[in-house]
């Protein structure tokens, strides 16, 4: 089965701070995602990873920045935590072609 | 640019009953490939089904149904006598261009009533 795992389940942080969301996916897959979930807006691309060092911006990719440096690990960087970053992150992994992502748990992540 | 639209954000069927979850997505590109993802209460994301653009052929897989029509860019999801356990929100995605983006619709609440 494919395991797409994320660091922390849940993470509170003071604004300002540095965060760093780590997810690391054991099916060899070529493409990585980061999603964020709000109520009302359903998942929303922030950026995507089609090879290790490569990435792409999705649709709101501002106030973050991510970075691959391996192949099964994709980490999601907020450079400095607002409270408008408050929100649910998915990471997930798919493999090349036409294929289903698999999405990891979840981190819930609170800027206070 | 692409796009899903889920218009129904939430329903509430009792047990048993028929819903069907709309699902109307937008694309430039010939070839793409539309999903269905059920994201229980516990969070994480559930793969349901995966459909090509040359396939318009309806699948059903148990008490599950797609339909899929290119006419009126639609891919509509069908749960027949519904059960508590489908309690959820489903959300339908669209992946297509050269990097086989998936985008997202805001998805569907489902509420089976006892």
């Amino acid at each position: 089965d494919v395991k797409v795992t994320q660091s922390s389940r849940y993470l509170v942080k003071r604004t300002g701070e540095k965060v760093f969301l780590e997810c690391v996916q054991d099916m060899d897959h070529e493409n990585m995602f980061w999603y964020r979930q709000d109520p009302g807006l359903g998942l929303r691309l922030i950026y995507f990873s089609y090879d290790v060092k490569m990435k792409e911006k999705g649709d709101i990719p501002e106030g973050y920045s991510v970075s691959r440096e391996k192949k099964e690990r994709f980490s999601l960087i907020l450079e400095s935590a607002s409270t408008n970053q408050t929100s649910m992150y998915l990471c997930a992994s798919r493999d090349r072609g036409w294929t289903e992502a698999f999405f990891g748990q979840g981190t819930r992540l609170t800027v206070v | 640019a692409q796009k899903v639209t889920q218009a129904q954000t939430e329903i509430s069927v009792v047990e048993k009953e028929d819903v069907t979850l709309d699902c109307v997505y937008e694309t430039r590109d010939t070839t793409y490939y539309l999903f269905w993802y059920k994201q229980p209460p516990s969070g994480e994301l559930v793969f349901l089904i995966r459909r090509n653009s040359f396939d318009e052929q309806n699948e059903i897989s148990g008490r599950y149904s797609w339909n899929f029509q290119k006419s009126t860019s639609s891919f509509n999801f069908t749960i027949t006598a519904s059960q508590v356990v489908d309690s959820a929100v489903y959300f339908c995605a669209l992946a297509s261009g050269g990097y086989q983006k998936v985008t997202f619709g805001t998805g569907t609440k489902l509420q089976v009533i006892p």
